[in-house]
């Protein structure tokens, strides 16, 4: 079984500019999850997805985030336009059961620097 | 006050050793906690979960967790240099949000 994918793997990008991740969960999982991991902090949680449904986007940090998840398959994140502050690593798992159940699996990770 | 508190470390043991790593949260009325390993510059992995008060033992690592200290630890017993790397304490907290909350992890060297 494929695992939980995520490209790009690294990004640079200037200040204003915009990126998107993208993140293809294991097949047939209907929740998915973006977190993120800010230099020196906790792994934060984003957002979540139950199919195409955003169920929780209570931990996205403004709107210049927009998560999609388009026929509930595959999920993009597009920060637009970047910060410096948005530097970190940006993880995506996916799970078929809720959360609390037998938590899920991570992604590799896309790690993105805004300079 | 952080809701999911670990001490960042290293905590250095000898390999053969036991580690243990422990994490206090906030919310008492968390259900499931789970323990993630990170090796550096890869993802999390889910290593255990517990639900119950008391151990849970799976190979070489058992968690423990005490609800009423919002208490969880994970014993790894015969302690490799396989097992160098950060782990995550995280909980589930209560209220039907359906999301994990994180400590920043504890750092684990072992040395042969």
């Amino acid at each position: 079984e494929a695992g939980v994918t995520q490209f790009p793997s690294h990004s640079v990008i200037e200040k204003g500019q915009t990126v998107t991740l993208r993140c293809d969960p294991i097949s047939g999982h209907d929740n998915l999850y973006w977190y993120r991991r800010v230099m020196g902090k906790e792994i934060k949680f984003l957002l979540h997805f139950v199919k195409e449904s955003k169920q929780d986007e209570s931990g996205m940090p403004n709107n210049r985030f927009l998560a999609e998840r388009t026929g509930g398959t595959y999920s993009t994140l597009k920060v637009q336009p970047a910060e410096l502050e948005d530097s970190g690593v940006y993880f995506c798992a996916s799970s078929q059961a809720s959360t609390g159940v037998y938590g899920y699996t991570f992604g590799s990770g896309t790690r993105l620097t805004v300079v | 006050q952080k809701e999911v508190e670990q001490n960042s470390g290293p905590l250095s043991v000898p390999e053969g050793a036991i580690a243990s790593l422990n994490c206090t949260y906030s919310d008492r009325g968390s259900q499931s906690f789970f323990w993630y390993r990170q090796y550096s510059g890869k993802s999390p992995e889910l290593i255990m979960f517990i639900y119950s008060n008391g151990d849970k033992e799976d190979g070489r690592f058992t968690a423990q967790l005490n609800k009423a200290s919002q208490y969880v630890s994970l014993l790894i017993r015969d302690s490799q240099p396989s097992d160098s790397a950060t782990y995550l304490c995280a909980v589930n907290f209560s209220g039907g949000a359906d999301k994990l909350i994180f400590g920043t992890g504890t750092r684990l060297q072992v040395f042969p």
